[in-house]
């Protein structure tokens, strides 16, 4: 078990581009959720997958951010045309559960900082 | 809306005092609230996890309870070191995701 990897951990692009965030969760989890964070701020909810499902998508995730999980193991997360505002840390984290409660322990991964110049 | 916070801020102590981080939320409606450090510019790491029917959890030096009815978490540490200096963060489980707080800086002063 080698936890949650993201990659890449550090990318700096130029506003309007489009860039991409690979998520490996923990093997044996269904579910899959990407956040955001900002310096000073907790993690913010993006959205979340069970298996290949997009159950939940926040209102922060505008039209220029897509995620997938094509056949229920790895995510991306895309975010097109780039802006300022875009910079933050991107965490994925996995866990299993079922329905809507979960009892188990969401684990993170090490962030993917994104830095919109 | 679920809404999770933190008291306070940021907290230095020195070394060996024993200390308490406060989290409360707005809806008493949760399925289990967990405990994370993180260090700077990392993720987070899981310190504990409790399920809405305990009251409390217990990790090595760390402890944290659950009053649901209140609305309350507490975090306590004993015997603090300067190892423990990072940020604190509690979040509730609320159908289907975790809601966080605004998390609380622990500096450990040698």
């Amino acid at each position: 078990d080698t936890g949650v990897s993201q990659n890449p951990r550090h990318k700096i692009t130029k506003r309007g581009q489009n860039v991409t965030f690979r998520c490996d969760p923990i093997s044996e989890h269904n579910r899959l959720y990407w956040y955001r964070q900002t310096l000073g701020q907790g993690p913010e909810f993006l959205t979340y997958f069970q298996n290949e499902a997009q159950l939940e998508k926040s209102r922060l995730l505008s039209d220029r951010f897509s995620a997938e999980r094509p056949k229920g193991s790895f995510s991306t997360l895309e975010i097109q045309r780039t802006e300022q505002g875009d910079s933050a840390m991107y965490l994925c984290a996995s866990s299993w559960g079922t329905g809507t409660s979960s009892g188990n322990t969401i684990y993170f991964g090490e962030g993917s900082w994104l830095t919109v110049v | 809306k679920q809404e999770v916070t933190q008291i306070p801020a940021a907290l230095s102590v020195p070394e060996g005092e024993n200390l308490v981080l406060n989290c409360s939320f707005t809806d008493s409606a949760i399925y289990n609230l967990q405990w994370f450090r993180q260090d700077p510019g990392k993720g987070l790491t899981s310190l504990l996890l409790i399920q809405s029917s305990q009251r409390e959890q217990t990790s090595g030096r760390l402890n944290a309870s659950l009053d649901k009815s209140s609305g309350r978490s507490t975090l306590y540490i004993a015997a603090s070191q300067p190892g423990d200096s990072a940020t604190y963060l509690c979040a509730v489980y609320d159908t289907g995701k975790l809601i966080f707080g605004q998390g609380t800086t622990l500096q450990v002063k040698p």
